[in-house]
């Protein structure tokens, strides 16, 4: 079945050290979304990627979606104690326009003042 | 506007037991999902709905059951509660289709002993 992976699992950094999180899909996918969810918390939206090679900033956080449109990823620059959480890629399940989407496991991201 | 709601916070149930998990949005939002995450899983839907009076199944649908009779209300039914139910349960909405982000309530937490 269709499946998006994500990698790694968990990471701690340092505070100030960068962070990359890659999601990978088992299809093509018509655009990805990335959430982050704190600690105790509920996940929240945080961008969406349609065109394939897109890449979008928001402040020091750089998303990319991949040329295929199988893989994105999420860099964090000089990551900050307000970083820590878990980050979720998802994309829609299966091939019609449902507004169902399937999500990888997420990263776990602890920054280390 | 409260957003996505969601009750009980917490809930615990003997094995066998029946309950309703309550979600209600207030955004007019077409489509509403809900979700289970557990640990190293991700989120993983369970049943979802396009509009008032139309429903489907996610990726982990057995043991639930859902309705949509307004367009507000989305709530979750486990039938007879088992120990592999335990876990946080999300109820999502959004304005519609494949391109629209989805908006979290807070989360139940259910243990089922």
């Amino acid at each position: 079945g269709q499946q998006v992976m994500q990698i790694p699992q968990y990471q701690h950094v340092q505070e100030g050290e960068d962070f990359t999180t890659y999601c990978n899909s088992s299809t093509t996918l018509s655009n990805i979304q990335w959430y982050k969810q704190r600690p105790g918390g509920h996940p929240v939206f945080l961008i969406q990627l349609v065109k394939s090679g897109e890449v979008k900033k928001q402040k020091r956080l750089t998303f990319q979606f991949g040329e295929a449109k199988k893989n994105s990823s999420l860099h964090i620059t000089a990551t900050q104690t307000t970083d820590v959480g878990t980050y979720f890629c998802a994309g829609p399940l299966g091939s019609s326009n449902t507004g169902k989407l399937i999500f990888g496991q997420g990263t776990t991201l602890q920054v280390k003042p | 506007n409260a957003g996505v709601t969601q009750t009980p916070k917490f809930q615990v149930l003997k094995t066998g037991q029946s309950m309703t998990l309550q979600c209600a949005q207030d955004m007019n939002h077409e489509y509403m999902s809900w979700y289970r995450q557990d640990p190293g899983m991700g989120l993983r839907l369970i049943h979802y709905s396009v509009g008032a009076g139309i429903t489907d199944q996610g990726e982990v649908p057995n043991g639930y059951n859902v309705s949509r009779s307004t367009t507000e209300d989305f709530p979750l039914r486990l039938l007879s509660a088992a120990p592999s139910q335990t876990s946080v349960y999300f109820c999502a909405s959004s304005y519609g289709t494949n391109y629209n982000e989805q908006f979290f309530g807070p989360g139940t937490r259910l243990t089922v002993l």
